[in-house]
């Protein structure tokens, strides 16, 4: 079935360092994919998103390329900021079915300090 | 920006008792969601609703659950006899895809609702 799996959590980082968190999906047909970010105490926004191959999403300095031959999604930022401090999910959502909902990921839990 | 609003922010129930949680879509959308996570785990898919039924449900939303769409502007969720492991977050989300084939058209969430059963 379909599926996401992200890097386990917490990633613990200073400010301005750099940011990686690894997505890889398991999907039937063509999906477009998402990060989704949820910051203490908020629902989920939405913070970028990628409907093909090939394509890169990009949002606030965050970064995602659509990777069809490694099925990967992975989140990067260049220089991060203790205000991106949240929970960062990734998501897919796959053509050719109707009312068909997201799939997340479990959820990585990002901590930076000053 | 027109958001998508959930009340009340936190609800507590005695196990057993009836709760219906509220949200307001974002009026332009067409399909509607809701979600839960339980604390510390994955956000997992309920029930997906358009054009006034059922799209799609997953193994979670058994019997106990029902959803509906009372008005032109609220979508509810009903958990008839609620339970102590139905404690969690419960999100709800719209999207205004209008095709049957969905594809791109990200979801919108609530700040949802803590429902805490005891």
């Amino acid at each position: 079935g379909n599926s996401v799996t992200q890097m386990e959590g917490p990633v613990t980082l200073s400010e301005e360092a750099f940011l990686t968190i690894n997505c890889t999906y398991t999907a039937t047909g063509y999906p477009s994919l998402f990060w989704y970010v949820q910051y203490p105490g908020e629902g989920l926004q939405l913070l970028l998103k990628a409907t093909k191959a090939d394509d890169k999403g990009s949002n606030k300095g965050f970064e995602a390329t659509y990777r069809k031959e490694t099925t990967s999604f992975h989140l990067e930022k260049g220089s991060v900021q203790v205000s991106d401090s949240a929970v960062y999910f990734c998501a897919l959502k796959w053509a050719n079915q109707a009312g068909t909902a997201l799939i997340f990921g479990k959820g990585t839990t990002l901590s930076v300090s000053s | 920006e027109p958001e998508v609003t959930q009340t009340p922010s936190h609800q507590v129930t005695q196990m057993g008792q009836e709760v219906i949680l509220r949200c307001v879509p974002i009026s332009n959308h067409l399909y509607f969601y809701w979600y839960r996570q339980i604390l510390g785990q994955k956000v997992e898919f309920l029930v997906s609703f358009y054009n006034n039924e059922i799209s799609e449900k997953s193994e979670i939303f058994d019997d106990q659950f029902s959803v509906e769409r009372p008005d032109g502007s609220n979508f509810t969720l009903k958990i008839r006899s609620t339970k102590l492991e139905d404690s969690a977050m419960y999100f709800c989300a719209s999207s205004f895809d209008r095709e049957l084939i969905l594809r791109s058209s990200p979801l919108h969430f609530g700040n949802g609702t803590r429902l805490t059963v005891t």
